[in-house]
This record gives structure tokens, sequence and C-alpha cells, in this order.
């Protein structure tokens, strides 16, 4: 089946250390994005990439890194400068750009410890 | 600036109700598209549909219906006869023409809907 994948579903983290989100994708999307989202918030771009070894910086990048060595794996790396690190994670991936619908991954919740 | 805003926080219906989810935007450009996605208690968006800014048509799909209208810059989102599957949190999103790869979300819409 074709999708988005993501894990782990749950991370925990200790205060001062960095810790990696994996987000794959066999849909054979050329885009992709993370997104945070707090509770009672919409979701806030972090980075999107729209092919391999490209990426931007999105609305909330500061303490966050990603890397796109493969079109199929977009990690995050949430680093101990993020100041406020727990919330939701979501990686998604669309075709062309952004002007088409964006498949999501069922997430990754960061609880910093 | 590109901006979408869900006035509603929380809205809660009694089953078979009808509900309409409220999506403002502001936007420059002529060209762009707006969207609309469920996220369940599990936690994954899920697209429900899309339009562009040159097609005004009203949508229907089952039980679903989307009313747009440029003149207000709203994108309504109505589900008729509300079922207990339908809570979630609904978000509203922008894409501008110009704003490449980039989809703007609004804050979304928590409904519940009780038995």
């Amino acid at each position: 089946d074709g999708g988005i994948t993501q894990s782990p579903k749950y991370l925990f983290r200790k205060e001062g250390q960095n810790v990696t989100l994996s987000c794959e994708q066999n849909l054979n999307h050329d885009a992709m994005y993370w997104y945070r989202q707090d509770p009672g918030q919409g979701l806030r771009l972090i980075y999107y990439s729209q092919i391999v070894n490209d990426f931007q910086k999105g609305d909330i990048a500061e303490g966050y890194s990603v890397s796109r060595e493969k079109k199929e794996s977009f990690p995050l790396t949430v680093t101990s400068a993020q100041k406020n690190p727990t919330a939701f994670y979501l990686c998604a991936s669309t075709y062309g750009t952004g002007s088409n619908e964006q498949f999501f991954g069922p997430g990754t919740r960061l609880t910093v410890l | 600036a590109q901006k979408v805003t869900q006035a509603q926080t929380e809205i809660s219906v009694v089953e078979k109700e009808d509900v309409t989810l409220d999506c403002v935007y502001e936007t420059r450009d002529t060209t762009y598209y707006l969207f609309w996605y469920k996220q369940p208690p599990s936690g994954e968006l899920v697209f429900l549909i899309r339009r562009n800014s040159f097609d005004e048509q009203n949508e229907i799909s089952g039980r679903y219906s989307w009313n747009f209208q440029k003149s207000t810059s709203s994108f309504n989102f109505t589900i008729t006869a509300s079922q207990v599957v339908d809570s979630a949190v609904y978000f509203c999103a922008l894409s501008e023409d110009t704003g490449g790869f980039k989809t703007i979300f609004g804050a979304g819409t928590r409904l519940f809907v009780k038995a």
C-alpha cells in the first residue's frame, strides 16, 4: 500500500538531547513537509523540500534541522536549541506543487521530560 | 498576506443535526487553492476537498457539501445529518499560486457529535 510512515509514534526525550523523527513515503512524491501541531492550534510549517538535496525553512524552523538525501525520506531532527519541543509532529508529501492536496503520515508525539 | 481564519474553535451537535464549519481566507493572488482536511482522534489528516479560485461551483459528496464564495472570501463546509464518526478536527487550508509549495492552515474547528 502506498503511503507515508512516521516513526516512532511516541517519543520521549530529556532536555538537552537531540532527537530525530523519521518520515518515509512510497508515493513517488517530489515534495515533502514537516509540520508542528500544538493543542488548539493549526499546523505550522517547519521545513519543506521540493526535490532531493534541497529544502527550505518554513515559518518556525529555528531549533530544527532536516535532510533530503533520498526522494523517499525526509527526517527531522529536533535539536536542543528548540526551546519548547513538546508537540505533535506531522509529515506530509504531495505531487507537483502546493496546488495539490497533501498526504499525511500518522504523526509523532514528542514529549520532553 | 496569506491567512485562513476558522472562527469556530469547537462545535457540539447531536447526531442527525446539520452543522456548518466556517472558513474565511485572505489572499492577494488571483489564482489560489482551498482545501479541507479532517483530523480524527488518530491524528492523521485526511484530505476532503480541493477547490481552485476559478471554480466557484458548490460541491456535494454524500453528506458533505462545500460552499465557495469569492465575494465573501469564504469556503464553508456543511455536514448534513451528522454522525458520531464525524467527530474530528477539521482544517481549512489555502495555497497561493505564487506561494510555490507552501500551504497555510487555519487553526481548526473541533466538532463533537453526540449520540
